[in-house]
């Protein structure tokens, strides 16, 4: 069974540092291009980064510099260093896998991690 | 970035009924789009991708149709557990991008 627990998650102020995590089972992790997806008080979900199987990242323009998504095969992990805090990154963070047989189709979602930036 | 339009942003049906969800691309994704279904405090899942390929396990009343720019999600003969949010994005290319979001609530 295919199993994405995230943790790392919690309240932060502003201009300040998290680092998320995602610990992988039931699948090959390495064979996977692996994403970071948010979303805002239920609101529409917001992608903020994805890694490839050849260890090649993008990352979208609201956390471009301040966010860095890698990851460590042998542990299958995912991470995700958040810098640079602002209230709007207030979310839930979803750790979750791309399909292997439908590119940037996401097929599992972990179950979330609060991300709360406040003062 | 490619934008993704969603209508309606909600709909009442009752069960039993047929349930359509449009979604607009603003350029050509051929047919690089998928649906998910969201309930509360819970992650997505991914019902349809290719446009029109179903997920494994998710019944056969859900359907997807469409390429180009629009895109239809119909759920024939609503059921009790169907009722939720519902998402599309464009699998193109990064960045990924998603729909507003159509809420089916019980009549």
């Amino acid at each position: 069974e295919v199993q994405l627990v995230e943790s790392g998650g919690g309240l932060v102020q502003p201009g300040g540092s998290l680092r998320l995590s995602c610990e992988a089972s039931g699948f090959s992790f390495s064979k996977h291009d692996m994403h970071w997806v948010r979303q805002r008080s239920g609101n529409r979900l917001e992608w903020v980064a994805d890694i490839g199987t050849n260890d090649a990242t993008d990352h979208a323009a609201s956390v471009k510099g301040r966010f860095f998504i890698s990851r460590e095969n042998a542990k299958n992990s995912l991470f995700l260093q958040m810098n640079s805090l602002r209230v709007e990154d207030t979310a839930v963070y979803y750790c979750a896998r791309e399909a292997e047989s439908s590119p940037e189709t996401v097929d599992y979602w972990g179950q979330g991690v609060l991300v709360t930036v406040s003062s | 970035d490619i934008q993704m339009t969603q209508s309606p942003s909600s709909v009442s049906a009752s069960v039993g009924d047929r349930v359509t969800i449009t979604c607009r691309a603003s350029q050509d994704i051929r047919s690089w789009l998928a649906w998910y279904q969201q309930k509360p405090g819970k992650a997505p899942k991914l019902l349809i991708f290719d446009a029109t390929t179903l997920q494994s396990g998710v019944p056969s009343r859900f359907s997807g149709s469409g390429s180009g720019t629009d895109f239809t999600l119909t759920i024939s003969g609503l059921q009790p557990e169907d009722f939720a949010t519902y998402y599309c994005q464009q699998a193109k290319r990064v960045p990924l991008i998603f729909g507003g979001g159509t809420k089916v609530e019980i009549k």
